[in-house]
């Protein structure tokens, strides 16, 4: 069983909605969460990163929340555009682990018009 | 892609054969690394590497190898013992770990490896 598991495993949005994805961990000791965009074909890009001291963190029209005590995260798009258009990949880290990442699988996203 | 280049952008292989994938940062980071990544799949690290003339085998190290003779090159060798080699690879770099919590990775564009 993967230690980060993300939902929905895919999405399709129209232009200009709302959109939020999850991310439930059971990595330990924790360190920091971040969410990467991956865009087709391209390496991730960081979006957010949180310790489990902060409950949210936004990037202009992304932002993140983090619920420590039930180990569960999200990733909330407003106003989406064809650009969102990508993977969105949860990533947790360990404590003292030598900065290893471990990886979630990945939400799919798919903005029409 | 945050001053890490990945080189070729697809490499196509024939079985029994060994091929190099490259990889160099101009970030000055001292930590490099070397992912795999496979559809329906988390990132899966392969070797990573804290400082020059040192590295350490990942989770699925198996098949691959690597050497780290600059602070800014990083490749690594498909070898012919890695019997699914097909994905996609992907290399990293960060900044030392002085205590790890916000130490963040800086991802390349990527290599597509296809065994024919």
């Amino acid at each position: 069983k993967n230690q980060v598991e993300q939902s929905p495993q895919s999405l399709i949005i129209l232009e200009g909605k709302n959109c939020t994805l999850q991310c439930n961990y059971t990595v330990s000791p924790f360190s920091n969460l971040r969410w990467y965009k991956q865009d087709t074909g391209r390496g991730p890009v960081s979006l957010t990163i949180m310790t489990f001291s902060e409950n949210t963190k936004s990037n202009g029209r992304y932002t993140a929340t983090l619920d420590a005590d039930t180990k569960q995260s999200s990733l909330h798009i407003t106003a989406s555009q064809l650009s969102d258009s990508a993977s969105y990949i949860c990533v947790v880290i360990v404590t003292g682990g030598g900065n290893k990442l471990t990886f979630g699988t990945g939400t799919q996203l798919k903005v029409e018009l | 892609d945050g001053g890490i280049t990945q080189s070729p952008k697809y490499l196509f292989r024939k079985e029994g054969q060994n091929v190099t994938l490259s990889c160099e940062q101009n970030l000055n980071h001292d930590a490099m690394y070397w992912y795999r990544q496979d559809p329906g799949q988390g990132l899966r690290l392969i070797y990573y590497s804290q400082i020059v003339n040192d590295f350490q085998k990942g989770d699925i190290a198996e098949g691959y190898s690597v050497s780290r003779e600059k602070k800014e090159s990083f490749p690594l060798t498909v070898t012919s013992a890695q019997k699914n080699p097909t994905a996609f690879y992907l290399c990293a770099s960060s900044r030392p770990e002085f205590g790890g919590a916000y130490n963040e990775q800086f991802f390349g564009p990527g290599t597509r490896l296809t065994v024919l």
